[in-house]
């Protein structure tokens, strides 16, 4: 099974200011198909996950576009361009590439 | 507008049986694969199952696989979880979550989620 390792679990952030949060994988997500299952998902307070980002860096209808994603293989990292006090939230990266599919422990962020 | 409301939840003692149901609506319910997903109180989220679109196909994780069965009602448009033998580490908001595609890959909506709670 693949294992999803995030850093850091927690993060205090300043408003305005950039934030990133890396994710890790046991094995490659790179499918046979191409495409590499990594997605990100924001669960704000008191409410369930919504999809930020798929298949790595694309974002999903309504994202804001100070949300990105990078990378490629084992190594993936989620960067927010100017935290807003609305991006207080804990952040899951899942990989859907192989069964079973996993999350990562979450990353708590939070404003300074 | 694509929705999925959870239904089914509550209070089941430990060895019960609980029968989770899904109602999708906004897209075309035979071409998505469906997942359920859950989140024990405090903790971070766990992918449960996946059945393809038309159920051609299911999987479950290890925890589950064995106790939990997921089934979909083409006519419906319903998907639904049997969870069978429940366990105390069973209690948590399930979610039905959709896929993007067909097989079940990525992501794209969550329901809002529906609480089980296996005590004595």
């Amino acid at each position: 099974d693949i294992v999803m390792t995030q850093t850091p679990l927690s993060s205090p952030v300043i408003l305005g200011q950039p934030a990133s949060i890396s994710c890790r994988s046991s094995q490659s997500l790179l499918h046979r198909d191409g495409n590499t299952y990594l997605s990100w998902h924001q669960q704000r307070p008191g409410q369930p996950p919504r999809l930020l980002i798929y298949q790595i860096s694309n974002r999903f209808s309504g994202v804001p576009d100070r949300f990105s994603g990078s990378g490629a293989g084992t190594d993936f990292t989620l960067r927010i361009s100017r935290v807003e006090a609305e991006d207080v939230a804990v952040y899951y990266c899942m990989q859907a590439t192989q069964f079973p599919h996993s999350f990562g422990q979450g990353t708590k962020l939070d404003i300074k | 507008e694509v929705k999925l409301l959870e239904s089914g939840g509550g209070l089941v003692q430990p060895g019960g049986s609980l029968r989770l149901s899904c109602a999708a609506s906004g897209f075309i319910f035979d071409d998505y694969a469906m997942s359920w997903v859950r989140q024990a109180p405090g903790k971070g989220l766990e992918w449960v199952s996946a059945i393809s679109g038309v159920a051609l196909e299911t999987h479950y994780s290890d925890s589950v696989r064995g106790r939990f069965t997921s089934s979909r009602d083409t006519s419906k448009n319903m998907v639904y979880l049997q969870m069978d033998s429940l366990r105390a580490e069973d209690t948590a908001i399930y979610y039905c979550v959709k896929y993007r595609g067909f097989y079940g890959k990525d992501f794209d909506y969550w329901g809002q989620g529906i609480l089980v709670t296996v005590s004595s």
